[in-house]
């Protein structure tokens, strides 16, 4: 219950296309949703979260899309960039929680 | 303050000795977390602290790891008899206390043990 799946492991996308990542959770007590970007050598970076009571956040190229009755949730990049090519890992935890539980990451390459 | 700062950056260990890894989180953040990364997994909860008080460790804490964080501010995550195991990334992190802001984690401790 404690599990976030994600997929695709890896994704390859031409400079200028959409890059979809998707998340499924099963613990209905999540309620925050944060995805993080890591590049190598560097530990993640908070890139944008989400809490449950809203179904879309878009931040620049960046948009989550939030299915609370599925218990899934997206990353869409748009508009895919070479210097977006990173590990990216969705996550989730409890209001007032201290852990957060990670997928296992994809790793995104952009193509020129 | 530059964010999460840790040290060192690389360890390489022979099996058996004993580490001690060192972070320094944001002066404001009253939350101090420890993760560990394997190569092509995401980050895996170890343990947690509200200002000197560690409040949770997980399972995969084993007896040969141990952490503290006095005074509130620098922590420090020592691991005992080190086995080819433990060969991972360590990374810290640090939050406000209040809400979930996300984390802000620092680059890491790679630790290989030989």
């Amino acid at each position: 219950q404690q599990q976030v799946k994600q997929s695709p492991q890896s994704l390859i996308v031409q400079k200028g296309g959409i890059s979809i990542i998707n998340c499924a959770y099963e613990n209905t007590a999540f309620d925050y949703f944060p995805w993080y970007q890591q590049f190598p050598g560097k530990g993640p970076a908070l890139l944008i979260a989400i809490r449950p009571d809203v179904s879309e956040k878009k931040e620049g190229r960046f948009t989550i899309s939030f299915n609370k009755s599925a218990k899934q949730f997206s990353l869409h990049i748009m508009d895919s960039q070479p210097g977006d090519s990173a590990t990216y890992f969705c996550a989730a935890s409890r209001n007032g929680g201290f852990k957060t539980i990670f997928g296992a990451g994809t790793r995104l390459f952009v193509k020129a | 303050d530059t964010g999460v700062s840790q040290n060192p950056r690389h360890k390489i260990t022979k099996r058996g000795q004993n580490v001690t890894f060192r972070c320094d989180p944001i002066s404001e953040h009253n939350r101090l977390y420890w993760y560990r990364q394997t190569l092509g997994q995401g980050p895996e909860f170890l343990t947690y602290f509200q200002n000197e008080a560690q409040l949770e460790k997980s399972r995969l804490l084993s007896d040969r790891f141990s952490a503290e964080r006095p005074k509130g501010s620098f922590s420090t995550l020592e691991i005992q008899r080190t086995e080819q195991g433990d060969s991972a990334m360590y990374l810290c992190a640090s939050s406000l206390l209040n809400e979930n802001y996300g984390y802000t984690f620092g680059s890491g401790t790679r630790l290989t043990v030989v």
